[in-house]
């Protein structure tokens, strides 16, 4: 079966605008959880969605937001983009919110370099 | 709070021995903890994933423990292979309320394995 998908794979910002990126689980899975990973902080908690209502919020800036449609893709937005953001974006997906009961599935994820 | 360290940060070891990695955790109360490997400039490939009432779990030359008494698991690779250098994770899924939570990553030991 097809895994996580992630779109783009590679962004090119300039500081100041906005990105957005996009997430399609696995097929049955209903729980998008969104990851930063940079060589500073290592993989960070962003967000989680459920039947298209955001359920966990890591402590990043209101920036940061998602959201999730009835298909359970998932899409992350960016604004105001700082050079800080630039990152690997790591979308993951799971049966349900007990994610933990059935394990998490990454994506290849979106590297966003801000400039 | 839960926090997640992994030792050692790097390790290098000739091809055929068998290796230990290390994941301590300070908030014994996890609901599970799941082993990823993650490729250079890719994302995470879910490795392991050992429910908190389980010790052990296995698959090919992976074996994971875990032992929430003393905060720790451990990943087993028997006969290393150049083909298992990678950064391996470790992540405890910690549950919030209303049966949300999120993965909480260790910094990654990065395994070169030299032929």
């Amino acid at each position: 079966k097809a895994g996580v998908t992630q779109t783009p794979r590679y962004l090119i910002k300039t500081r100041g605008q906005q990105v957005t990126l996009s997430c399609s689980p696995i097929s049955g899975h209903r729980s998008v959880s969104w990851y930063q990973q940079t060589p500073g902080q290592g993989l960070q908690f962003l967000f989680e969605y459920f039947s298209e209502t955001q359920r966990n919020k890591g402590n990043f800036p209101g920036r940061f937001s998602g959201r999730q449609f009835s298909n359970s893709r998932s899409e992350m937005n960016v604004s105001t983009l700082e050079l800080g953001d630039s990152a690997l974006y790591l979308c993951a997906s799971s049966l349900s919110t007990k994610g933990g009961s059935y394990g998490y599935t990454f994506g290849s994820g979106t590297r966003l370099t801000v400039v | 709070k839960q926090e997640v360290t992994q030792i050692p940060a790097a390790l290098s070891v000739p091809e055929g021995e068998n290796l230990v990695l290390n994941c301590s955790f300070t908030d014994s109360a996890i609901y599970n903890l799941q082993w990823f490997r993650q490729d250079p400039g890719k994302g995470l490939t879910s490795l392991l994933l050992i429910q908190s009432s389980q010790r052990e779990q296995t698959s090919g030359r992976l074996n994971a423990s875990l032992d929430k008494s003393s905060g720790r698991s451990t990943l087993y690779i028997a006969a290393s292979q150049p083909g298992d250098s990678a950064t391996y994770l470790c992540a405890a899924f910690s549950r919030g309320s209303g049966n949300t939570g999120k993965l909480i990553f260790g910094q990654g030991t990065t395994l070169q394995v030299k032929p």
